[in-house]
């Protein structure tokens, strides 16, 4: 089965812009959506992002997903940085068997 | 409002067994496949089970498979992990996860998401 890569951590401003990546190790990024989970400390974890780019209803529009098929990547893009954004982040895809990425830590400082 | 609420999580022996029930609420429960996904401490999130809304089709990651079995009762709308012959290793907050879709992958079926979790439960193996 394939792999996700995603950084261990990423930080960024209050009110700036960060983007999180995971790469797909083998097989096309675009063969199977990508999801995105948030999971604050000490919390089970949300769904912000499913199938790619679609926001389940709640979720704020200064979350996107996106997918680049040159770089095998997909891509979490959250603007306007809150401290409450401060979280680690999963991508997770799915093949033969379900596939999640290390996680991004995400520090908002 | 969706509501996943798990619990029979505790310590146990290695060696032992443990149920872990997920009572669901707020959704048409037949209609939806579920999963169970686990988290061992400061580690990441790992799928560990899956049926389909019918009940009829189960799928299990390799790392349980022989040893965990997953079931429903619609009666109850209420989703199981049964365990067994329990590992240091499974160590983990418990999740159960709501999945709206699933694909086909051989004779089972795999969740392709999850769309709503539960808070969790902690299962921790040691002598």
């Amino acid at each position: 089965n394939f792999k996700l890569t995603q950084p261990r951590s990423v930080s960024e401003s209050p009110g700036k812009t960060v983007t999180i990546s995971c790469t797909r190790s083998t097989g096309s990024i675009a063969s199977n959506f990508v999801q995105w989970y948030q999971q604050r400390p000490g919390s089970a974890p949300t769904t912000v992002i499913y199938d790619d780019d679609q926001r389940p209803f709640g979720v704020p529009d200064r979350f996107s997903g996106s997918i680049d098929s040159s770089s095998n990547s997909a891509s979490l893009t959250i603007s306007g940085l809150k401290t409450d954004d401060e979280a680690d982040y999963y991508c997770q895809s799915y093949g033969a068997n379900v596939v999640f990425g290390g996680g991004t830590k995400l520090t908002v400082l | 409002e969706v509501q996943l609420l798990e619990s029979g999580g505790g310590l146990v022996q290695p060696g032992g067994s443990l149920r872990l029930s997920c009572a669901a609420s707020g959704f048409s429960f037949t209609n939806y496949a579920m999963s169970w996904v686990r988290q061992a401490p400061g580690k990441g999130l790992e799928w560990v089970s899956h049926i389909s809304a019918g009940g009829d089709v189960t799928n299990y990651a390799n790392s349980v498979k022989g040893r965990f079995s997953i079931s429903r009762d619609s009666s109850k709308n209420t989703v199981y992990l049964q365990m067994k012959s329990l590992k240091a290793e499974d160590t983990a907050v418990y999740y159960c996860a709501k999945v709206p879709k699933s694909i086909a992958v051989g004779d089972s079926l795999s969740p392709e998401y999850f769309q709503n979790w539960g808070q969790g439960t902690l299962v921790t193996v040691s002598s």
